[in-house]
């Protein structure tokens, strides 16, 4: 079975520097690898997805993530946060055949004036 | 507009007192499922469905019952509501059979069980 692990539970991030939100996963076989932002009091909608080719991969909002086999790794980075990224991130994960998502146990992102 | 719509958005109820939550879908979607959202804990889901009349569990079924009547619908049913379901519930669909599709998440409903 799957699994995915987000050591950091919060972030907190000055405005306008760097982050990096870290996501490792498990598998057996190959992978599908997400991340899902949440912000207060919504649901969850989609950043960025890998699913094959390119290892790096660009989603909405400026972010990115590098999809590294090696490490098991799928990290999301962002060069510059603003205010409004403020929300909880979900690492997810799911294999060829089989349309559960697992999700790991997310990380709040503080972005500090 | 695409979109998953939960009801309600917030609900406190008593222990044993049977309630549904609804989820309704406008995309086609064949694949439903229910998360819930418990701090440190992340989504774990609770039940899935395929398509119509075909359900399964999840990781956390215990407590919880769904049914799969028509395409759009699948409502969340808790006969016997206890305090340790007191959570963050979402319900969410992605079309077709591939892993690779993006799931689609409605509002949520915070559920309190005193």
């Amino acid at each position: 079975a799957q699994s995915v692990t987000q050591l950091d539970s919060q972030v907190p991030v000055f405005e306008e520097a760097p982050v990096e939100l870290r996501c490792n996963y498990s598998s057996s076989v190959s992978v599908y690898l997400f991340w899902y932002v949440q912000y207060p009091n919504q649901g969850l909608q989609l950043l960025l997805k890998y699913l094959s080719g390119s290892t790096l991969v660009k989603g909405i909002n400026g972010f990115e993530a590098e999809f590294n086999k090696s490490q098991t790794s799928f990290h999301l980075r962002k060069p510059s946060v603003h205010i409004s990224d403020t929300a909880e991130y979900f690492c997810a994960v799911s294999v060829f055949g089989n349309e559960k998502l697992t999700f790991g146990t997310g990380t709040r992102l503080t972005i500090i004036p | 507009e695409a979109q998953v719509t939960q009801n309600p958005r917030y609900l406190i109820t008593v222990t044993g007192k049977k309630l549904t939550v609804t989820c309704s879908q406008n995309m086609n979607h064949e694949y439903m499922s229910w998360y819930r959202q418990d701090p440190g804990l992340g989504l774990r889901q609770i039940y899935y469905s395929m398509n119509v009349e075909v359900t399964d569990k999840g990781d956390v079924p215990e407590g919880y019952k769904v049914s799969r009547k028509e395409k759009r619908n699948f409502p969340l049913i808790l006969e016997s509501p206890s305090p340790n379901q007191t959570s963050l519930y979402f319900c969410a669909s992605s079309s077709g059979w591939g892993a690779d599709t993006e799931a689609f998440f409605g509002q949520g409903t915070r559920l309190t069980v005193v």
